[in-house]
């Protein structure tokens, strides 16, 4: 089984629509991310969490919000999603020297 | 601002070949470097990694890495390259405490068989 699983691995919604990603993991890690890939942009930070109580932005948390409902799942939010947050997303999780370990990915298109 | 800067976005090689990916970063302090592969349609998966010690560092599949603080470098290399090498590149850096990596804008390899 995976150590990291996203749900859903693809999206399309309208604009305006509120959408939450999903994400578990086994790794039995503190640490949690999200990202979004754009193509020519590499991984940008949007949220991350050390521990259930700690949630902090990353360089683009404008327009979305995190839930970190237990040390295993890691939940992002679009409250009202918009085109341009059509993207690839990505969760992560990392030891304490901060090699990461990424899920598959969910596949996000806001029409 | 810290920032990782991948110097080629998209390479194009001929089977056997040799590969370097360059990878510069800004940061003055002690840093972990990363390198990670992400092949199409897959999420991304470590290559190899820096902490400490031995500055050139061994990787799967054949990949290593040179550390060179003076230069702030963390290249990539491999002698000859396979077409299933084809996939996205991206250099990362964390530093310190944060618990954070910041990533290169990826290096796009293609492979020719």
């Amino acid at each position: 089984d995976a150590d990291v699983t996203q749900t859903p691995r693809n999206r399309i919604t309208k604009t305006g629509k509120r959408i939450m990603l999903e994400c578990s993991q086994t790794k039995g890690h503190d640490r949690m991310y999200w990202y979004r890939q754009d193509p020519g942009l590499g991984l940008r930070l949007i949220y991350y969490s050390f521990d259930v109580k700690d949630i902090n932005k990353g360089e683009i948390s404008d327009g979305y919000s995190v839930s970190r409902q237990a040390q295993a799942k890691f939940s992002l939010s679009l409250e009202s999603a918009i085109p341009n947050q059509t993207a690839l997303y990505f969760c992560a999780t990392s030891d304490p020297v901060n090699e990461q370990f990424f899920g598959p990915g969910t596949r996000l298109t806001v029409l | 601002a810290q920032s990782v800067s991948q110097h080629n976005h998209h390479v194009i090689l001929s089977e056997a070949a040799s590969l370097e990916l360059g990878c510069n970063y800004s940061y003055g302090g002690t840093v972990n470097l990363f390198w990670y592969v992400q092949y199409p349609g897959q999420h991304l998966q470590l290559l190899l990694k820096y902490f400490s010690g031995d500055p050139l560092v061994k990787g799967i599949k054949g990949f290593e890495a040179e550390f060179i603080k003076s230069k702030f470098s963390f290249n990539l290399r491999k002698p000859s390259v396979q077409w299933s090498d084809t996939a996205e590149y991206f250099c990362a850096v964390g530093s310190g405490n944060t618990g954070k990596l910041i990533f290169g804008q990826g290096t796009t390899l293609q492979v020719k068989p």
